[in-house]
């Protein structure tokens, strides 16, 4: 099945510090990968979508500067957390899908959690 | 505005029994899809199930089924033969149709299913 690695698992990083999160497809090809950010005990909003080879579309109250989105090829999307703060921390999960196939899933990588001290 | 409606922050149901979570849906668009995911306090989603919204038959994976009424606008999961791993938090998502979306979901606040021995 479709796989979708995410890296790395958990950050426990100091204010201030910049981090990036790395999304890979393995094997599939995904023009189109998305980012969610979820609060404990909350469902997942998402951030933004990812489009290969040109610029991320954001939700509405993201940060297009706080939350930099990288889709450099076909099978991986990096956000990177600029000068990341307390307010930051949470847990961000990276999906794709498989392009061209209206009827298939998203599917996730496993997550990051995000804790900035 | 496309939304997802879980009305049941938390269920509990034995071991060995079928569980349904609802779900309700509400959107303008004539072809959607609808999903749901299973999260554990691990974090990962786990995708179970689709249902297309011109399938004319529920969708079955498994001990999972979907009850698909379109004309109520609810997509409710049903688990058979619950068993302890089940344990978990359960999204119903919906994706609008492709071309407008791009294919991002839409998740409800997901349902607390605990599995008692």
């Amino acid at each position: 099945g479709a796989v979708v690695s995410q890296h790395p698992s958990r950050v426990i990083c100091k204010s201030g510090t910049s981090v990036k999160i790395e999304c890979r497809s393995l094997d599939f090809q995904a023009t189109t990968m998305f980012w969610y950010r979820q609060f404990p005990k909350q469902s997942l909003m998402l951030m933004a979508t990812s489009n290969e080879g040109s610029k991320a579309t954001y939700e509405q109250g993201v940060e297009k500067d706080k939350f930099l989105i990288n889709h450099a090829s076909l099978t991986l999307s990096t956000l990177t957390v600029t000068s990341a703060h307390p307010e930051d921390s949470s847990f961000y999960i990276c999906s794709a899908m498989i392009t061209g196939f209206r009827n298939q899933p998203q599917h996730f990588g496993d997550g990051t959690r995000l804790s900035i001290l | 505005a496309q939304k997802i409606t879980q009305t049941q922050p938390g269920m509990f149901v034995q071991e060995k029994e079928a569980v349904t979570l609802d779900c309700t849906y509400d959107t303008s668009d004539q072809s959607y899809g609808l999903f749901w995911y299973k999260q554990p306090s691990s974090g990962e989603m786990i995708f179970l199930i689709y249902q297309g919204s011109y399938d004319e038959q529920n969708a079955t994976e498994g001990r999972y089924s979907l009850n698909f009424q379109k004309a109520r606008k609810s997509a409710n999961l049903v688990i058979s033969a619950s068993q302890l791993g089940d344990s978990a938090m359960y999204f119903c998502a919906m994706r609008g149709d492709y071309g407008g979306s791009q294919g991002n979901l839409i998740f409800g606040k997901g349902t607390k299913l605990s599995v008692k021995p």
